[in-house]
């Protein structure tokens, strides 16, 4: 299992260009979330999925657009970037029990962003 | 609404000696589950213990362990004769049971260990 991939690895943007962030998972997990990693802040979560066809927002999902559907991929749109959206960004997936019980996430290695 | 806090932003022990990190949570709820995580200076974010919010006891697993304390709300942890491969910043996360799991993550721990 390759478990949760994301990519790129890298990117650099220009102020107001739009790019989309992959992330597949091979584990059949129902649930996926984006999260964005900055100092001193911790994860914060952009947007989440308990299935496919099914998404919600998190904490912080303004400039942020997701979808899924299907189970293993669940890419996130930045529509216009700002240098406020330079951060490192993790995909996350984990098993669910119909949405009743977390279980630990399984997390990508991570996408760091810089928008100039 | 839910909140994590890790008051200890930097810790730094010299090796062998013990270590506890401390995470104080909020909820509502009366079913939740806590987790800790560790991202080691590479970055990869790596899973170490789940917990649910029925089950208080203790729980030890090699060199570290976790004390459950609803009455406290606090999810700590401690390493016991830290190793240098321990260093990393260390995450404290809540999620409330039910449809959606809207996880939150504390702010973090990094932890130094010196040789």
């Amino acid at each position: 299992n390759a478990g949760v991939t994301q990519t790129p690895k890298f990117q650099v943007l220009k102020t107001g260009q739009s790019m989309t962030l992959q992330c597949a998972q091979d584990m059949n997990h129902e649930y996926m979330s984006w999260y964005r990693q900055d100092p001193g802040m911790g994860l914060r979560l952009i947007h989440y999925s308990v299935g496919a066809g099914i998404t919600d927002q998190g904490e912080v999902p303004n400039g942020y657009n997701v979808s899924r559907s299907t189970t293993e991929d669940f890419p996130l749109r930045l529509l216009s970037a700002a240098p406020s959206q330079t951060s490192v960004y993790f995909c996350a997936s984990s098993y669910s029990e119909g949405g009743a019980s977390p279980y630990e996430q399984y997390f990508g290695p991570g996408t760091r962003l810089t928008v100039t | 609404a839910q909140k994590v806090t890790q008051a200890q932003t930097e810790i730094s022990v010299v090796e062998k000696e013990d270590v506890t990190l401390d995470c104080v949570y909020e909820t509502r709820d009366t079913t939740y589950y806590l987790f800790w995580y560790k991202q080691p200076p590479s970055g990869e974010l790596v899973f170490l213990i789940r917990r649910n919010s029925f089950d208080e006891q203790n729980e030890i697993s090699g060199r570290y362990s976790w004390n459950f304390q609803k009455s406290t709300s606090s999810f700590n942890f401690t390493i016991t004769a830290s190793q240098v491969v321990d260093s990393a910043v260390y995450f404290c996360a809540l999620s409330e049971a039910g449809y959606g799991q809207n996880f939150v993550f504390g702010p973090g721990t990094r932890l130094s260990v010196l040789p």
